[in-house]
Order: C-alpha cells, then sequence, then structure tokens
C-alpha cells in the first residue's frame, strides 16, 4: 500500500516568513495530493489539493508543489500570520484506491 | 450544505459499557471510514467501508465493530470500551473517484474510565 512520510513533525517560523513542509509518497499509481489544517480539537479541513497532471498550484498565501519523478510533494505557506498556526496533514492515493494515506503531520506554530 | 455528521461529539462513559458513535454523510458517497486521533499519533484508520455492506479493517481495528446497512450511515461501535480507546474519533467520507477530497465530521470526544 501507500506509504507517505512527512517533514519536519513540528515548525516554528516568525510571523511574516514562510513555512514549507514536504511530502514523500511510495506508490507511483498515486495521482491525488491534498493538505488537510487542523485546529486544535477540531476537524482536519482540506486546504488544497493537486492531481498529478499539474506541478504547481496556488492559492493566495498557499501554494503545493508536486515532483511526480521523485514522488515528492510540498506546502508553502508564505507572509504566515497567527491563524496559519496548526497541525498539518498531507495525503495521497490513486484514481482507483478509495484510501487516502496520510502524513504523521507537521505541527506548525507562528510567532508573533 | 454537504456535511458528515457525528453524535454524539463529546461522551464520558465507563469501562465495559457498549456504545455506539453515528455518522451520516448528505453527499451520497460511497466510501467512508473511521479514524482516531492521539497525540503525537496522526490519523490512524480504524474501519472503511467502500459500500454498502462492504467493511473492511484499517489499521487499528481491534475493540471496534462497524457496520454499513444504508449508504448514508456509517456507526462505530464499542462492545465493551476500556480505557485505552480513550480518543478523538472522526468519520470521513469521500466518492468513489480517487482524486476527490475526503470530508471530516466535526469529531467524538470519547473518554472511557
Amino acid at each position: 500500500g501507500e506509504n507517505v512520510e512527512q517533514h519536519p513533525s513540528t515548525l516554528s517560523v516568525q510571523e511574516g516568513d514562510s513555512a514549507v513542509i514536504k511530502c514523500t509518497y511510495s506508490d507511483s499509481a498515486s495521482n491525488y495530493f491534498p493538505w488537510y489544517k487542523q485546529e486544535l480539537g477540531k476537524r482536519p479541513q482540506l486546504i488544497i489539493d493537486i492531481r498529478s497532471n499539474v506541478g504547481e498550484k496556488k492559492d493566495q498565501r498557499i501554494a503545493v508543489t508536486l515532483n511526480k519523478t521523485a514522488k515528492h510533494f510540498s506546502l508553502h505557506i508564505t507572509e504566515t500570520q497567527p491563524e496559519d498556526s496548526a497541525v498539518y496533514f498531507c495525503a495521497a492515493s490513486g484514481t482507483n484506491d478509495y484510501k487516502l494515506s496520510f502524513g504523521a503531520g507537521t505541527t506548525v506554530t507562528v510567532r508573533a | 450544505e454537504a456535511q458528515v455528521t457525528q453524535n454524539p461529539r463529546y461522551l464520558i462513559t465507563v469501562t465495559g459499557k457498549k456504545l455506539t458513535v453515528t455518522c451520516s454523510q448528505n453527499m451520497n458517497h460511497e466510501y467512508m471510514s473511521w479514524y482516531r486521533q492521539d497525540p503525537g499519533l496522526g490519523l490512524r484508520q480504524i474501519y472503511y467501508s467502500m459500500n454498502v455492506e462492504v467493511t473492511d479493517k484499517g489499521d487499528v481495528p481491534e475493540g471496534y465493530k462497524v457496520s454499513r446497512k444504508e449508504k448514508r450511515n456509517f456507526p462505530l461501535i464499542l462492545e465493551s470500551p476500556s480505557p485505552n480507546q480513550t480518543s478523538l474519533y472522526f468519520c470521513a467520507s469521500r466518492d468513489r473517484l480517487g482524486d476527490q477530497p475526503q470530508h471530516f465530521g466535526d469529531g467524538t470526544r470519547l473518554s472511557i474510565l
């Protein structure tokens, strides 16, 4: 099955700086890569996703890049703000694969 | 509004007293699953279902049961709860197409004394 590894496990950044979280996956058939943000005690919420026919996708301060050859994808948050503090999960799945395989999560803390 | 609804949101109970956490989705999704989340351990899948009457074990199924008699509902059953099942539980659903997002319920915080 798919195995997703996520790094770093914790990340502390100064407000206004950028944050980058990286994930690698094992199954070359995977073609869907979502990112979820989870605030304390709340449900994971989809913040951005990318499909394998695209190399990069942006949504305001958030961007995701995908390198299918190297089997890794990254989340980039620019101009970080205190409300970006949360746990972020990456995930991967294939077209014919119901299961979403999650990374272990990254706790992001934005220092004011 | 598209949503996954879990009940109860919070429950404190005692060891051995059977309990059921309900989950319902209104998006006509085929795939549903249950996760538990413990500090530092991420999201661990308990059970999943690919359609009505089709269920299978996830990564941590011990001590849990599920059923899928209707497409919209996927209850999680703890026949004899124990303290090590104290956790935050999430139900989720997803369309059969593998490149679609997964939607989570708001979570159920269970405390087993």
